[in-house]
């Protein structure tokens, strides 16, 4: 039974590109949340998509983005890269219609470095 | 105001002995969800245990249990008879409401070092 996987695992962009970052559910997930990790502190949330919609959002600009397809799976996009964007991306699946203990699981991340 | 916070950035434990990592948090939403995971150097982040806020006894999982204390609003960790693989960053995590849909919050992290 495959984990959330993430893809690539590393990235180096520079300044003012543009990023696509790519998260497969765990199996049995509909549900795919997205999360920025700068270096020495806690995942902040970006947001959450269930059936192809986003579901939430964090406190971020525009410039980050998302997409899930049918097959659940999910990009993140980050346009106009900035030095501050440079973090651990993680992608955590759910099963989206669940109440109380329902656990998110995460994958082992995209580290994105920007110059 | 921070929705969850660790105040212990670092601590250190002797293999086999118990060690809590304190956790509290902010809501004035009645059903939530409190939530801990480690994170190894590796990067992906592992679910350890999970607490509602309507759970009466305390969640235990294995070599961890959760202290629950609704009133004073923290969720601490013990994890018992510590081991050389525990060494990790811990995080407390909070869902407020009780839906999947709601956001999910992290604090800082503590860095949990067992020595041999």
């Amino acid at each position: 039974d495959a984990g959330v996987t993430q893809s690539p695992t590393h990235l180096i962009k520079t300044r003012g590109q543009q990023v696509t970052l790519r998260c497969s559910p765990k199996s049995g997930h509909d549900t795919v949340s997205w999360y920025q990790q700068a270096l020495g502190q806690g995942p902040q949330f970006i947001f959450q998509y269930y059936e192809e919609e986003e579901r939430q959002r964090g406190n971020f600009p525009d410039r980050f983005s998302g997409h899930q397809f049918p097959n659940y799976s999910s990009e993140l996009n980050v346009n106009a890269l900035l030095l501050g964007d440079s973090a651990l991306y993680l992608c955590a699946s759910s099963f989206g219609t669940g109440v109380g203990k329902n656990i998110q699981y995460f994958g082992a991340g995209t580290r994105l470095s920007v110059l | 105001a921070q929705k969850i916070t660790q105040t212990q950035p670092g601590m250190f434990v002797q293999e086999k002995e118990a060690v809590t990592l304190d956790c509290t948090y902010d809501t004035s939403d009645p059903s939530y969800g409190l939530f801990w995971y480690k994170q190894p150097s590796s990067g992906e982040m592992i679910f350890l245990i999970y607490q509602g806020s309507y759970d009466q006894q305390n969640a235990t999982e294995g070599r961890y249990s959760l202290n629950f204390q609704k009133a004073r609003k923290s969720a601490n960790l013990v994890i018992s008879a510590s081991q050389l693989g525990d060494s990790a960053m811990y995080f407390c995590a909070m869902r407020e409401g009780r839906h999947n849909f709601n956001k999910f919050y992290f604090g800082s992290g503590t860095k949990l070092n067992v020595k041999p």
